[in-house]
């Protein structure tokens, strides 16, 4: 069974920078053409693609928000780490990691998702 | 940067009813669009790949069809749990980063 939990501070202070960790269990990210995505959603808001990493250890990054992400993996935890800098309220969002299968195909499944919330 | 379009982004359904959603691609994409079920407080669920393949578990009252730039969601005879936001995305392009504004479909 396949699954993600995301897990990170529930509150942040704006300019802070924002660490979320996905823990994932059921595939292992060394298996060619697999990769592991964050994707928020603001309260009431539409889905929005953050960054991507892939089994070769490539990252992909949200072209209006990719000076501010880094992504990165530790296999042998099955873990992957973002990080967000210089943190705003409209941040505020639920932020989610998932799986992709294949180098060319949906998010499947995701993890529960974790509410962060921006305020000073 | 391949662009979306989906609409309507609510709309109002008894149960029992048909329902459509659509999206457009600003570009063509084959058939590299995933549909998903999203219910308030929940995770994205994978409905649909390829545009019309029935995620495992699915209903059958769930079909997607099209290919190229126009494609479409159709809930065959809405059910109450089918009451949810609905989103649609391409994986044309990698990594696959855009997804529709969403519909929300919600009771009549």
């Amino acid at each position: 069974q396949v699954t993600l939990r995301e897990s990170g501070p529930a509150l942040v202070k704006p300019t802070q920078t924002l660490t979320l960790t996905c823990t994932f269990s059921g595939f292992s990210l060394s298996t060619s053409g697999m990769c592991v995505s964050w994707i928020r959603q603001p309260p009431g808001k539409a889905l929005e693609w953050l960054a991507l990493i892939d089994w070769d250890d490539d990252k992909y990054y949200s072209t209006s928000l990719k000076t501010r992400l880094t992504i990165s993996k530790d296999t042998s935890k099955n873990q992957v780490v973002l990080t967000m800098t210089n943190m705003d309220p409209v941040d505020t969002a639920t932020y989610y990691c998932a799986r992709m299968p294949a180098a060319a195909g949906p998010f499947d499944p995701w993890g529960q998702g974790t509410l962060v919330t921006v305020s000073s | 940067a391949i662009r979306i379009t989906q609409s309507p982004s609510s709309l109002s359904a008894s149960t029992g009813d048909r329902v459509t959603i659509t999206c457009r691609a600003s570009q063509g994409i084959s058939s590299y669009l995933a549909w998903y079920q999203q219910k308030p407080g929940k995770a994205p669920k994978l409905l649909i790949y390829a545009a019309s393949t029935l995620q495992s578990g699915v209903p059958s009252r769930f079909s997607g069809s099209g290919s190229g730039t126009d494609f479409t969601l159709t809930i065959s005879c809405l059910q109450s749990e089918d009451f949810a936001t609905y989103y649609c995305q391409q994986y044309y392009s990698y990594p696959p980063e855009t997804f529709g504004q969403g519909t929300k479909v919600e009771i009549k």
